[in-house]
């Protein structure tokens, strides 16, 4: 089975702190994404990459930034967190080549509250 | 640019019941169509998909949905549900091609004893 692991369920943290929430998948995929989810809004795109070092953005990327130095591992860095991003955060992979028709594979989120 | 608009943000139902969630979309280009479900405190996972062919997509659990392009929809639904179907659903679309699978608000489905 695909496994999408992220790395703290939930988090707590100040105003203008740096967050990391780190992402890792053990099936090869190329494709990773991160979405927060609020309520009433649904999930929303923030960043993905389809390859180590390539990143593009979401629909909602400012205040955001990503890192994908191994194939396996998609970090989402909140450079300086505001009330605002509090949050659950979700982590999906896929296929190669199927990043528009295949299965996105999801961790199990990272609520983050932000004081 | 595409839209996903589920109609419903809950819905109750008995257990044996029947349901219907409601998705409709907004779309210039062909797209590929999603369900997927969060169960509570858990990531999402897919319950059906449809690319192309048949208009009417079997998933797990015993749902199935249905597409109708001249409606834009693609509406999910099972003859008779058990109180382990409660959860968020998510209606998703992508347009061929693409790398961004859109997403609808959710619909919270509560199945009662």
């Amino acid at each position: 089975d695909v496994k999408v692991t992220q790395s703290s369920r939930y988090l707590v943290k100040r105003t203008g702190e740096k967050v990391f929430l780190e992402c890792v998948q053990d099936m090869d995929h190329e494709n990773m994404f991160w979405y927060r989810q609020d309520p009433g809004l649904g999930l929303r795109l923030i960043y993905f990459s389809y390859d180590v070092k390539m990143k593009e953005k979401g629909d909602i990327p400012e205040g955001y930034s990503v890192s994908r130095e191994k194939k396996e591992r998609f970090s989402l860095i909140l450079e300086s967190a505001s009330t605002n991003q509090t949050s659950m955060y979700l982590c999906a992979s896929s296929l190669p080549g199927q990043g528009a028709i295949g299965e996105l594979f999801f961790g199990e989120g990272s609520r983050l509250t932000v004081l | 640019a595409q839209s996903v608009t589920q109609l419903d943000s809950q819905v109750p139902v008995f257990e044996e019941a029947p349901v219907e969630l409601r998705c409709n979309y907004s779309s210039s280009v062909s797209v590929y169509l999603f369900w997927y479900v969060q169960y509570p405190n858990q990531g999402l996972q897919l319950l059906l998909k449809y690319l192309s062919g048949s208009t009417l997509v079997k998933g797990i659990n015993g749902f199935e949905a249905e597409f109708n392009k001249s409606q834009t929809s693609f509406h999910l639904r099972k003859p008779s549900v058990h109180i382990s179907d409660t959860a968020e659903y998510f209606c998703a679309v992508c347009h061929t091609g693409g790398f961004k699978t859109i997403f609808g608000a959710g619909t919270r489905l509560f199945v009662k004893a």
